[in-house]
């Protein structure tokens, strides 16, 4: 059974920093692109970034509200997807999701429970 | 980026009718391929979200049949042929063709 869980969130001041972990099992981290997405309150899901597989030599994409200030990195040896946030915004404030990208059709076919960031003086 | 517009945004829906949202991409979701690149996904209240639909018209597993998805290039439906209690929740489109993906708005199905 594939299973997602995030861990990591928190209150953080802006200008702040704050690493998120997906832990996952089920499944070969290396075989499938994996994705980052947040759901800010009151705002709707938001796409924030890609991880590649192993074909496609693990290269990463980002969406313009992030790039430059959040880094997705993957350990396979410890099972684990990360998102390193920096220069934290009041508007990172979200539930942040990882999500599984099904290789044979391109949908996220299973997703973590999430874990809610909070930047806030 | 590929600007993603759904509608209606608000949808009371009464047990037992049909549903029918909406979609529209600002360019084509189509691909050499043959695919179109969008997907449906439905996020539950206190739930992650789910794949309904994938390539535009591809139920995924375990998702119940009254649920389809059509369309082509820039228009897309997502239609509930008979709305149960269990479908309440908020109705996404994603396109997934080119980076940034982007999802629709969301539109939030309720009870009558």
């Amino acid at each position: 059974e594939v299973q997602l869980v995030e861990s990591g969130g928190g209150l953080v001041q802006p200008g702040g920093s704050l690493r998120l972990s997906c832990a996952f099992s089920g499944f070969t981290l290396s075989a499938h692109d994996m994705d980052w997405v947040r759901r800010a309150p009151g705002k709707g899901l938001e796409w924030i970034g890609r991880a590649r597989n192993k074909a496609d030599n693990y290269s990463k994409v980002y969406a313009a509200s992030v790039k430059g200030r959040f880094t997705i990195s993957r350990d396979e040896s410890e099972n684990s997807l990360y998102l390193q946030m920096s220069s934290l915004k009041t508007e990172d404030t979200a539930i942040y999701y990882c999500a599984r990208v099904n290789m044979n059709y391109g949908g996220l076919d299973s997703w973590g429970q999430g874990t809610l960031v909070t930047v806030s003086s | 980026d590929i600007v993603m517009t759904q509608s209606p945004l608000s949808l009371p829906v009464t047990p037992g009718e049909p549903a029918s949202i909406s979609c529209r991409s600002s360019q084509s979701l189509l691909y050499s391929n043959g695919y179109n690149y969008l997907d449906w996904y439905l996020q539950k209240p206190g739930q992650s979200p789910q794949v309904l639909i994938y390539l535009g018209s591809n139920r995924a597993s375990g998702v119940p049949d009254r649920f389809s998805g059509s369309g082509s290039g820039t228009d897309f439906t997502l239609k509930i042929s008979r709305v149960e209690a269990e479908d309440v929740g908020i109705y996404y489109c994603l396109q997934v063709l080119q980076t940034p993906f982007t999802f629709g708005q969301g539109t939030r199905l309720e009870i009558k």
